[in-house]
């Protein structure tokens, strides 16, 4: 089992619906969780860090589920502004943040 | 402003010549990792350091190489030796390490593109 997996998509919504990605993670001593948003070639940004059982910020929802060991993201009311790669990140051993191959989100009109 | 800074953003390197992408942090974080990423794929470490004058090799370590002789920088060399060189590679870094800093996030640098010519 990979580290840290992602469903690459891509997912296609149309502006205004909800949409969810999950991420599931090997390493179950980890104690956070990390989403990251990565535009076309542009560097990763954080979106939402997760350190208990979840997060919310705005229209988006960070959840934790430690007993199947996976993350998931909502986005709620997507924009066209909301295309982009979402990334899950794990902190693996040492530390060493440990990515997922991203989920790739194209909201359309 | 605090932060994390790659240079040069486009690079290009002819066939077995050597090439160091430079990685400049002043947010005072031990810890600072190499990874590449190729199109469509998620990313990959090459190099992390968890502090000044000790580097650990990633999973796709083979074809670089790193030094890590100032707190504030860790140049990656990309050698003739890497057969596939061309890629995104991003510097990041981390406050420090052990367990009460272990679960803060990475900040990136904007990222190197090296193409080979």
């Amino acid at each position: 089992r990979k580290e840290v997996e992602q469903d690459p998509g891509p997912f296609n919504v149309p502006e205004g619906a909800t949409v969810a990605f999950n991420c599931t993670y090997s390493n179950s001593a980890s104690q956070s969780f990390f989403w990251y948003r990565q535009d076309c070639r542009k560097e990763p940004k954080l979106l939402m860090s997760v350190y208990s059982s979840g997060n919310e910020d705005g229209r988006f929802t960070a959840q934790l589920n430690r007993a199947s060991q996976y993350i998931s993201l909502l986005i709620r009311d997507s924009k066209l502004s909301d295309s982009a790669t979402y990334l899950c990140v794990v902190p693996g051993g040492s530390y060493i943040p440990t990515f997922g191959r991203g989920t790739s989100l194209i909201v359309h009109p | 402003d605090g932060g994390i800074t790659q240079s040069p953003k486009y690079l290009f390197r002819k066939e077995g010549q050597n090439v160091t992408l430079s990685c400049e942090q002043n947010l005072n974080h031990d810890a600072m990792y190499w990874y590449r990423q190729d199109p469509g794929q998620g990313l990959r470490l090459i190099y992390y350091s968890q502090i000044v004058n000790d580097f650990q090799k990633g999973d796709i370590a083979e074809g670089y190489s790193v030094s890590r002789e100032k707190k504030e920088s860790f140049p990656l060399t990309v050698t003739s030796a890497q057969k596939n060189p061309t890629a995104f590679y991003l510097c990041a870094s981390r406050p420090n390490v052990g367990f009460k800093w272990g679960n803060t996030e990475a900040f990136f640098g904007q990222g190197t593109r090296l193409t080979v010519v």
